[in-house]
């Protein structure tokens, strides 16, 4: 079975400041790995995903995250965040071979002025 | 851009009665989900549905819950006697295939048991 921990429930930032939003999982099989992000009153929308090569992953709207297998996470990253990056993130792991994903609690983040 | 639709926004339902969540895929998927978020809880994962089967199930998803693509747009969750416990948000997703292709998500349905 697959877990995945996202440590922090809030993350209060200052705009044009980084954030590094914090996911570990784990699982006995193979997995791929993936951000979500969820505006108010919204869908799930996909950040980035994670399936082979390059650790270092880039997505929409100047978000990054990185692999690490021997720390089993897949942390995300933004070097500057804008008043409109304000939602929640969801770390989410899916099998190799399944459809299902397991996603973390979510970490929401408020950028402040 | 399409995009995953679902309806009701907002359900109320009186405990013990049936409910039925509705959902529009994207036209070209092949694979549907639906998920649940406990208010202050993980998304959890319910179900998932291909060629007309379910070919993944939680332990959530127990006799009470049914799923049905009753024609070529619809995909919906019916719960056929509501508990308190119940009360959640409900989403659906639809992807092109399974594994490592994205799940696109629905805005969701709030569903309160009174």
């Amino acid at each position: 079975a697959q877990s995945v921990t996202q440590l922090d429930s809030q993350v209060p930032v200052f705009e044009e400041a980084p954030v590094e939003l914090r996911c570990n999982y784990s699982s006995s099989v193979s997995v791929y790995l993936f951000w979500y992000v969820q505006y108010p009153n919204q869908g799930l929308q996909l950040l980035l995903k994670y399936l082979s090569g390059s650790t270092l992953v880039k997505g929409i709207n100047g978000f990054e995250a990185e692999f690490n297998k021997s720390q089993t996470s897949f942390h995300l990253r933004k070097p500057s965040v804008h008043i409109s990056d304000t939602a929640e993130y969801f770390c989410a792991v899916g099998k190799a071979a399944g459809n299902k994903l397991t996603f973390g609690g979510g970490t929401r983040v408020l950028v402040k002025p | 851009e399409p995009e995953v639709t679902q309806t009701p926004s907002h359900q109320v339902t009186q405990m013990g009665q049936e409910v039925i969540l509705r959902c529009v895929p994207i036209s070209n998927h092949l694979y549907f989900y639906w998920y649940r978020q406990i208010l202050g809880q993980k998304v959890e994962f319910l179900v998932s549905f291909y060629n007309n089967e379910i070919s993944e199930k939680s332990e959530i998803f127990d006799d009470q819950f049914s799923v049905e693509r009753p024609d070529g747009s619809n995909f919906t969750l019916k719960i056929r006697s509501t508990k308190l416990e119940d009360s959640a948000m409900y989403f659906c997703a639809s992807s092109e295939g399974s594994g490592y292709n994205e799940q696109f998500f629905g805005p969701g349905t709030r569903l309160t048991v009174l």
